[in-house]
């Protein structure tokens, strides 16, 4: 059971550079969410995906998309990345909010 | 706006020693709050709270909560260097969950 997958583990782009990092779940849940990790700030919330075919933003959307592509995967895109974007991102999911999240391992991304 | 404030940001303690996390909040359409532990990559569930005043316990880890002050405490008793962590503090809300920045604990032997 693999729970949540996310690639690439690590990145390096170069600034203007455009890159999708991939978020996958086979445990048939609704809602699916992308966060950064930034020293000293905890997690942030980038964008969310309550259920298929919908997507809402977060507290910090500016400069990222998303696209929710099927019950199982939600994909988020930096279209011209930005050494600001310089973290880790976290995707999660979970069925019911009140159970919690189930989170992937992580992207270390690095904008140089 | 919603807040999750941690304190201390970081600890530094001896095995055996016991320590508190603290989590205190400000946050419309609260749910319940959580406690993670994260070491290298994801971060892991400890505990879920709802209600006030009832004690979660997990070996040597315990945690509750305050609903009328706003906040939650997480302990540790009898720390082992395994227990050195980032600990997360998180308040459900209606639609995600909103973190604290976190409490880097090292436990040395």
């Amino acid at each position: 059971n693999a729970g949540v997958t996310q690639t690439p583990k690590f990145q390096v782009l170069k600034t203007g550079q455009s890159m999708t990092l991939q978020c996958a779940q086979d445990m048939n849940h609704n809602s699916m969410y992308w966060y950064r990790q930034d020293p000293g700030m905890g997690l942030r919330l980038i964008y969310y995906s309550a259920s298929e075919g919908t997507t809402d933003k977060g507290e910090v959307p500016n400069g990222y998309n998303v696209s929710r592509l099927n019950k199982r995967e939600f994909s988020l895109r930096l279209e011209s990345a930005a050494p600001s974007q310089t973290s880790v991102y976290f995707c999660a999911s979970s069925e019911l909010l009140a159970d919690g999240y189930t989170f992937g391992s992580g992207t270390r991304l690095t904008v140089v | 706006e919603d807040k999750v404030v941690q304190s201390p940001l970081s600890l530094v303690v001896h095995e055996g020693d016991t320590v508190t996390l603290n989590c205190s909040y400000e946050v419309t359409n609260f749910r319940s709050l959580l406690w993670y532990k994260q070491e290298k990559k994801a971060p892991t569930f400890l505990f879920m709270l709802t209600s006030s005043g009832i004690e979660k316990k997990s070996g040597r880890l315990s945690s509750i909560l305050d609903k009328k002050e706003l906040f939650s405490i997480l302990n540790i008793t009898a720390t082992q260097t395994g227990d050195s962590a980032v600990y997360l503090c998180a308040v459900l809300r209606n639609n995600d969950m909103r973190f604290g920045a976190g409490t880097r604990l090292t436990v040395k032997p």
